[in-house]
C-alpha cells in the first residue's frame, strides 16, 4: 500500500541556518512527488514537484528537493531559511496503476512538518 | 480562474445540527477530495471522488456524506454534528493521479466549530 512518512513533526531552526525536512514514501509503482506549504490560516499551495527527468527540483523561493529512488525519499532542503519560511510543509505522492484494463490513481499526503524559524 | 472555491469560510454549529460544506472547481478535474485538518494531525482524507457519480470513502468517513452529481461540485454533508467534527475542512481537486498534471489544488478551507 502506498504511504508517505514525514519523519519530523516539528523542526525549529534559527534564521539563516540550513534546514532539511525529511520525507520517505512506499510504493510499488512509479510515482510523482510533491511538497506543499501551508502558511498560517491559509490553504495548501504547491512548493515544488518531481515528475520525471532531473532528480533535483527547485522552487522559486530557494527550496530544493531530491528524488532518491533507491532510498524512496524526497527530502526538502534550504541552505538558509528566513522568518517568512515559517509554515507547515506536506510531502505528497501520486501514483497510478492499471488492473484488469482499468486505470486507478491515488494521492497521499504525509502528516506534515511544522517549520518554525526563530530570529 | 477561480480554482477551488469553498463556502462558507467559518461556521458554528450546535450539536445535532446538519450542514453542507460547498466545494466547486473550474479546472475540469476528475478527482476531488475532502480532508480535515486537526492540530498536529496533518491531513486526513474523508471522502474522494474520481468523477461525476463516483465517490469512495477515505480514512475518516464516519459522520459525513458526499455526492458528485457534476464534475464541478463536490459537497460534503454533516448530518448530526458532533464536537469531534470541530476541525478545518479542505476541499481539493486534481487531474488523475499518476499523470503529469496531477498537482492538487486546494480551497481556502472552512473552519467549523461544533458546540
Amino acid at each position: 500500500a502506498q504511504s508517505v512518512t514525514q519523519l519530523d513533526s516539528q523542526v525549529p531552526v534559527f534564521e539563516e541556518a540550513p534546514v532539511e525536512l525529511r520525507c520517505n514514501y512506499s510504493s510499488s509503482v512509479s510515482v510523482y512527488l510533491f511538497w506543499y506549504v501551508q502558511y498560517p490560516n491559509q490553504g495548501l499551495q504547491l512548493l515544488l514537484k518531481y515528475l520525471s527527468g532531473s532528480t533535483l527540483v527547485k522552487s522559486i523561493n530557494g527550496f530544493e528537493a531530491e528524488f532518491n529512488k533507491s532510498q524512496t525519499s524526497f527530502h526538502l532542503r534550504k541552505p538558509s531559511v528566513h522568518i517568512s519560511d515559517t509554515a507547515e510543509y506536506f510531502c505528497a505522492v501520486s501514483e497510478a496503476w492499471k488492473a484488469g484494463g482499468t486505470s486507478y490513481g491515488k494521492l497521499t499526503f504525509g502528516q506534515g512538518t511544522i517549520l518554525t524559524v526563530h530570529p | 480562474n477561480a480554482g477551488v472555491t469553498q463556502t462558507p469560510k467559518f461556521r458554528i454549529l450546535k450539536i445535532g445540527q446538519s450542514m453542507t460544506l460547498q466545494c466547486t472547481q473550474d479546472m475540469n478535474h476528475n478527482y476531488m477530495y475532502w480532508y480535515r485538518q486537526d492540530p498536529g494531525m496533518g491531513l486526513k482524507l474523508i471522502y474522494y471522488s474520481v468523477g461525476a457519480g463516483i465517490t469512495d470513502k477515505g480514512e475518516v468517513p464516519n459522520g459525513y456524506n458526499v455526492s458528485r452529481s457534476t464534475t464541478e461540485d463536490f459537497p460534503l454533508r454533516l448530518e448530526l454534528a458532533a464536537p469531534s467534527q470541530t476541525s478545518v475542512y479542505f476541499c481539493a481537486s486534481s487531474d488523475t493521479p499518476g499523470t503529469p498534471n496531477t498537482e492538487a489544488f486546494f480551497g481556502q478551507g472552512t473552519r467549523l466549530t461544533v458546540v
